[in-house]
């Protein structure tokens, strides 16, 4: 069964930065692409980030580019989102979702249940 | 703004089809063949339900069914039932140069 189980998401204030976790497991990490995508409370889908099945490629919405890394470790089944300059806005659940290819694409077949992120003085 | 364009609510009473639309632009939805579909019931992940515009994951019910004309991609439940009322996302390739991936704002499916 795969399951994706994101964590370290808090309250931080403007400015501050944050690290996300997901662990990955019942598949092949190494053979897929991975996203973030974010949900702001009441609102819509916003795709964030995602990189290629050996991290050799990333792409980032407009929206976070220049503030925001992803990056993963295969060996320890993990993908990570590095969050930096955090603004208001960034204020969302984030969920860690696998792709069904490694290259990435828009066909993503599994999610997680979000790791809420509040963006607060 | 979301870039790609969905009705914000559609509704239909049960048996009944329902198509939900998705206008984009010939950068995205119109240039290529990877629009996918997510249904969202209230506090729950999002599930795909079409992908590549009209391909079905195993376990989605062939009621649901996906097209594409132009730069605009459709998503179509036939035999509308109660459990089928959620949010719907289309999402499109939008070019390695730009924004990657999108998704449409959303549109809530109210079953009469």
């Amino acid at each position: 069964e795969v399951q994706l189980v994101e964590s370290g998401g808090v309250v931080v204030q403007p400015g501050g930065s944050l690290r996300l976790s997901c662990a990955a497991s019942g598949f092949t990490f190494d053979d897929y692409a991975m996203h973030w995508v974010r949900q702001a409370p009441g609102k819509g889908l916003e795709w964030v980030s995602l990189i290629s099945w050996d991290g050799g490629s990333t792409y980032y919405a407009d929206s976070v580019k220049g503030r925001f890394t992803i990056s993963r470790d295969n060996s320890k089944n993990s993908l990570y989102l590095q969050m930096n300059s955090l603004r208001a806005e960034d204020t969302a659940l984030y969920y860690c979702a696998k792709d069904m290819y490694g290259s990435g694409s828009t066909s993503i077949d599994y999610w997680g249940q979000g790791t809420l992120v509040t963006v607060s003085s | 703004q979301s870039a790609l364009t969905q009705p914000a609510s559609v509704s239909g009473s049960p048996g009944q089809s329902i198509t939900i639309s998705c206008t984009g632009t010939s950068s995205d939805v119109g240039s290529y063949n990877l629009v996918s579909w997510y249904q969202q019931h209230p506090g729950k992940a999002p599930k795909l339900m079409i992908y590549e515009v009209s391909k079905r994951p195993s376990g989605v019910s062939n009621r649901f069914s996906g097209s594409k004309s132009g730069n605009t991609a459709s998503l179509t439940i036939s035999g509308l039932q109660a459990e089928d009322e959620a949010d719907y996302y289309c999402c499109s390739y939008a070019g390695s140069s730009t924004s990657h991936v999108v998704f449409g704002g959303g549109t809530k499916l109210t079953v009469l």
